[in-house]
C-alpha cells in the first residue's frame, strides 16, 4: 500500500516552455502533498506544500507564479513549470501523506521527474 | 546549528556487519522520526517511522529513539552491498505538516 506515481519520469523541453508533472496516490487519500527539488549530490529542498482544495504553502525563495502548483483531489497534485529555464533543470519529486492505513504524517514518495531545459 | 544533524559520511561498512547511522536533532518538540533510503538517481524510500522511545525492529533494521537525548539512530543487520545508499533522517515537528531532513549519511556496504 502507500504507493505514489509520477508522470512523466523524465521530460525535455525548451526554454521558455512550461511543463506540468502530475503526482497521483494510487491506494490511498492523500490530504496533503510537498513538492521537492533536488540537485545532484544535493538534500532534498522543500518547494511547497498544499492541501486538497487549499492554495499551496511555498518555501522561502520559491516562485509562486514560476511554480504552479494545483491539489485539487484527494489523489492528485500537479506541479506546472512555467516558462522554463534552464537552471530550472533538476529532479523534482512529490511526497503524500494522508489516509494511508499508518500516521498521517508519514510521506511516500513519488519516483521523481527528471526535467531537462535546454 | 543545523535542525536535524547527521553525518554526510561515506560510511563503509564491511559485508555481513552492522550499520549504524546516527541522527540528532535540536527541536524538543519533534514528535516523529523517520529513516528513508535514497539509491542515487532515485526518490526516498520510507524504511522506518519512530514515535515513542526505546528500540523499533523491521527485520534487519532497528530504529532507536532518545527523546532526552534527542538523537534517533538506525541500525542495519547482517549489511548487504544492496543497502549502499543514502539513508536521510527526518523528522516531523508537533502540530506541523512537513518534515525537516538532514543532509543524509552516505552508506558504502564493502562485499
Amino acid at each position: 500500500g502507500a504507493v505514489v506515481s509520477q508522470h512523466p519520469s523524465w521530460v525535455i523541453c525548451k526554454s521558455g516552455t512550461s511543463v506540468k508533472i502530475e503526482c497521483r496516490s494510487l491506494d490511498f487519500q492523500a490530504t496533503t502533498m510537498f513538492w521537492y527539488r533536488q540537485f545532484p549530490k544535493q538534500s532534498l529542498m522543500l518547494m511547497a506544500t498544499s492541501n486538497e482544495g487549499s492554495k499551496a504553502t511555498y518555501e522561502q525563495g520559491v516562485e509562486k507564479d514560476k511554480f504552479l502548483i494545483n491539489h485539487a483531489s484527494l489523489t492528485l497534485s500537479t506541479l506546472t513549470v512555467t516558462s522554463a529555464h534552464p537552471e530550472d533543470s533538476s529532479f523534482y519529486i512529490c511526497s503524500a501523506s494522508g489516509l494511508a492505513g499508518g500516521p498521517s504524517d508519514t510521506q511516500y514518495f513519488g519516483p521523481g521527474t527528471r526535467l531537462t531545459v535546454l | 546549528q543545523k535542525e536535524v544533524e547527521q553525518n554526510s559520511g561515506p560510511l563503509s561498512v564491511p559485508e555481513g556487519a552492522i550499520a549504524s547511522l546516527n541522527c540528532t536533532y535540536s527541536d524538543r518538540g519533534s514528535q516523529s522520526f523517520f529513516w528513508y533510503r535514497q539509491y542515487s538517481g532515485k526518490s526516498p524510500e520510507l524504511i522506518m517511522s519512530i514515535y515513542s522511545n526505546g528500540d523499533k525492529e523491521d527485520g534487519r533494521f532497528t530504529a532507536q529513539l532518545n527523546k532526552a537525548s534527542q538523537y534517533v539512530s538506525l541500525l542495519i543487520r547482517d549489511s548487504q552491498p544492496s543497502d549502499s545508499a543514502t539513508y536521510l533522517c527526518a523528522v516531523n515537528r508537533r502540530g506541523a505538516q512537513k518534515l525537516v531532513f538532514g543532509q543524509g549519511t552516505r552508506l558504502t556496504i564493502n562485499p
